[in-house]
């Protein structure tokens, strides 16, 4: 079992539309929690970085963090084309160390 | 510069050829990893520097893999005698002391024929 699953899709939503991009993970000692958008042929950009448990907001983007259910979530309001991208959600359990990520979920957003 | 940059961009390498591949981290970043990312897959952590120190190599596949960063800024990971399960998307990220997240280059795409 990997330690940080997440559903590849694809998902395709028309624009305007919430999004949901959700992920678990079993390494107890993540403390760390971030969020990645990839675009096709580039490096993975940072969207959002959470600690522990909680929502963090910020414009159209929200993640939250469960660690009782060790559950991490994405969501996009009012998705745009330009969010066309490959999310890729990732546990950490420390701030500096190594980043497991899942395995990513594509999205298309249509116009 | 200000991102992360990888060199070259794009290698094919003919089986049992050895290849260099280059990491320019951000200034003043004083941690370092590379991850491989197979088509279709997340990121793999391969390796970790603090400086010139490799403080974890455990995500190495093999020992063909060699990752080294003598003066603690350029890195290079180099693979011997390639095998075509080798081509895959090699990632450096950078971070700076404190900062949240990491910051990743675009990536060296190899393949192996």
């Amino acid at each position: 079992q990997k330690e940080v699953e997440q559903d590849p899709g694809p998902l395709s939503v028309p624009e305007g539309a919430i999004v949901s991009l959700n992920c678990t993970y079993s390494n107890s000692a993540f403390q760390y929690f971030m969020w990645y958008r990839q675009y096709s042929r580039k490096g993975p950009e940072l969207l959002m970085y959470t600690y522990s448990s909680g929502n963090k907001e910020d414009g159209r983007f929200t993640a939250q963090v469960d660690k009782s259910s060790k559950y991490i979530s994405l969501f996009i309001r009012d998705s745009q084309p330009s969010d066309s991208a490959t999310y890729l959600c990732a546990g950490a359990e420390t701030s500096g160390s190594r980043l497991t990520f899942g395995e990513g979920t594509q999205l298309t957003v249509n116009p | 510069g200000a991102g992360v940059s990888q060199s070259p961009r794009y290698k094919v390498a003919k089986r049992g050829q050895d290849v260099a591949l280059r990491c320019d981290p951000i200034s003043g970043h004083v941690s370092l990893f590379w991850y491989q990312q197979a088509l279709g897959q997340g990121p793999e952590f391969l390796t970790y520097f603090q400086n010139e120190a490799q403080l974890d190599k455990s995500g190495l596949p093999s020992d063909r893999f060699f990752a080294e960063r003598p003066e603690g800024s350029v890195s290079t990971l180099k693979i011997q005698r390639t095998q075509q399960e080798d081509s895959a998307v090699y990632l450096c990220a950078s971070r700076l002391q404190g900062a949240y997240g990491y910051t990743f280059g675009s990536g060296t795409r190899l393949t192996v024929v």
